[in-house]
């Protein structure tokens, strides 16, 4: 069974940097699309952005100038960094493995997410 | 941009009930929908894909129907488990991916 296991500081200042890693076990990194997704309960669900194992990347264009998403696939792990947050990143933070490979236009993407992370709640406050 | 609109936006049943929720797309997203049940304090879960697919171990009691804008899932007898939100996905292409605002499924 696919696990993911994330962390990360969960208390922030605004202007920091949001840092959260996830970790992947019990079945293939290869061939995957890994996301980032947050909630918050006035916006509800909002995709953040993914990395294939290969390294190539989809970004929220709303976040894309704040957003990294990096790889390290000898761990089997995948990285977020927001940069410069404010209040109104305050959420919960999941972790999500992509499932079913569409393509739109030469690009590939995931269609929907079958495996999560546990979640973790980052606040931005001063 | 799509709109995924979600009804009703709570439900109140009985465990043993027949559950339906809606889906309706601003606009045809073909057979790309995808369901997922959220529990207080956990993440999503996927339920079913495709509209009409369900996930890797989710109960025979799930599933799906529809395709263009109109989309249902069905919980053929409730459970005591089965009381959470739900949530419709559809996803356009690499940058654009709509959520629903969710169902609540709620104990009558």
């Amino acid at each position: 069974q696919v696990q993911l296991q994330q962390w990360g500081a969960g208390l922030l200042k605004p202007s920091e940097t949001l840092s959260l890693t996830c970790a992947v076990s019990g079945g293939s990194f290869s061939g995957y699309y890994w996301t980032w997704i947050r909630q918050t309960p006035g916006e509800g669900l909002e995709w953040i952005g993914e990395i294939h194992h290969s390294g190539s990347t989809n970004y929220n264009p709303s976040l894309k100038s704040r957003l990294t998403i990096s790889v390290d696939t000898s761990k089997k792990q995948f990285s977020l960094k927001l940069n410069s947050v404010t209040a109104a990143d305050t959420a919960v933070y999941y972790c999500a493995r992509g499932n079913g490979i569409r393509f739109t236009n030469g690009v590939s993407f995931p269609k929907d997410f079958d495996f999560w992370g546990q979640g973790t709640l980052v606040t931005v406050s001063s | 941009e799509i709109v995924l609109t979600q009804s009703p936006a709570t439900l109140s049943l009985s465990p043993g009930d027949r559950a339906t929720l809606s889906c309706r797309a601003s606009q045809s997203v073909g057979s790309y929908l995808a369901w997922y049940q959220q529990k207080p304090g956990q993440a999503p879960r996927l339920l079913i894909y495709d509209a009409s697919n369900r996930a890797t171990g989710i109960p025979a009691r799930f599933s799906g129907s529809g395709s263009g804008a109109d989309f249902t899932l069905t919980i053929s007898s409730l459970e005591p488990e089965d009381f959470a939100v739900y949530y419709c996905q559809h996803r356009s292409n690499w940058l654009l991916i709509t959520f629903g605002q969710g169902t609540r499924l709620e104990i009558k």
